[in-house]
């Protein structure tokens, strides 16, 4: 079992539709979580970081953390052609290593 | 966010040459690197891990003869990979960590990525 886990879509929405993505992980010990947005051929940028468990918005973008339940989301309101990317979750593990998931290809349409 | 600098974006190589990617932290300082590689539609792989200094600690399975990887200053890490053939094509991108004021350490920040293609 990865550490982390995504499903990698592709995802597909109407402009102006809400987006859910989500990833689940095992390691109990993981405390800090990120998103992060990347655009084809380009390196990731990083979009959110939350610690333990709880919400964080940041303008259209929304980052949850369920430690209950292992799973962690990311919501962007009013979703934008620009939105259009691959976004992957990562954890840092004790190591100090990122763990990240497989990474969901959203495509927002006009 | 921080800027990591990656350098050059794209570069083409002839077949049993050698290439060397530079990683910079413009407003920090880097006291760790990250090396990644990333194939096609897939998560990025993590190659190398460096501290400032110190050896690089290689994943499992990552040559490291054939990738070397530099971290002599708090500011820059090279990744060279020597005797590049055309299964060494892809996409490579470094990241960094460290201290700046305002930011948790566990924050990485990532350059814009290497587009390696060996001809």
């Amino acid at each position: 079992q990865k550490e982390v886990e995504q499903d990698p879509g592709p995802l597909s929405v109407p402009e102006g539709a809400i987006v859910s993505l989500n990833c689940t992980y095992s390691n109990s010990a993981f405390q800090y979580f990120m998103w992060y947005r990347q655009y084809s051929r380009k390196g990731p940028e990083l979009l959110m970081y939350t610690y333990s468990s709880g919400n964080k918005e940041d303008g259209r973008f929304t980052a949850q953390v369920d430690k209950s339940s292992k799973y962690i989301s990311l919501f962007i309101r009013d979703s934008q052609p620009s939105d259009s990317a691959t976004y992957l979750c990562a954890s840092p593990n004790q190591g100090g290593k990122l763990i990240f998931g497989q990474g969901t290809e959203l495509s927002v349409k006009p | 966010g921080a800027v990591v600098s990656q350098h050059p974006s794209r570069v083409i190589c002839k077949s049993g040459t050698s290439v060397k990617i530079e990683c910079r932290s413009l407003d920090f300082q880097a006291t760790t690197m990250f090396w990644y590689r990333q194939f096609p539609k897939q998560s990025l792989m993590l190659m190398a891990t460096s501290n400032e200094g110190s050896k690089a600690t290689y994943e499992q399975g990552v040559e490291k003869d054939k990738f070397l990887i530099n971290h002599a200053s708090l500011t820059l890490s090279t990744l060279t990979v020597t005797s590049a053939h055309p299964e060494d094509s892809s996409f490579y991108i470094c990241s960094a960590r460290g201290f700046a004021q305002g930011r948790v350490n566990t924050e990485a920040f990532f350059g814009q990525g290497t587009r390696l293609t060996v001809v």
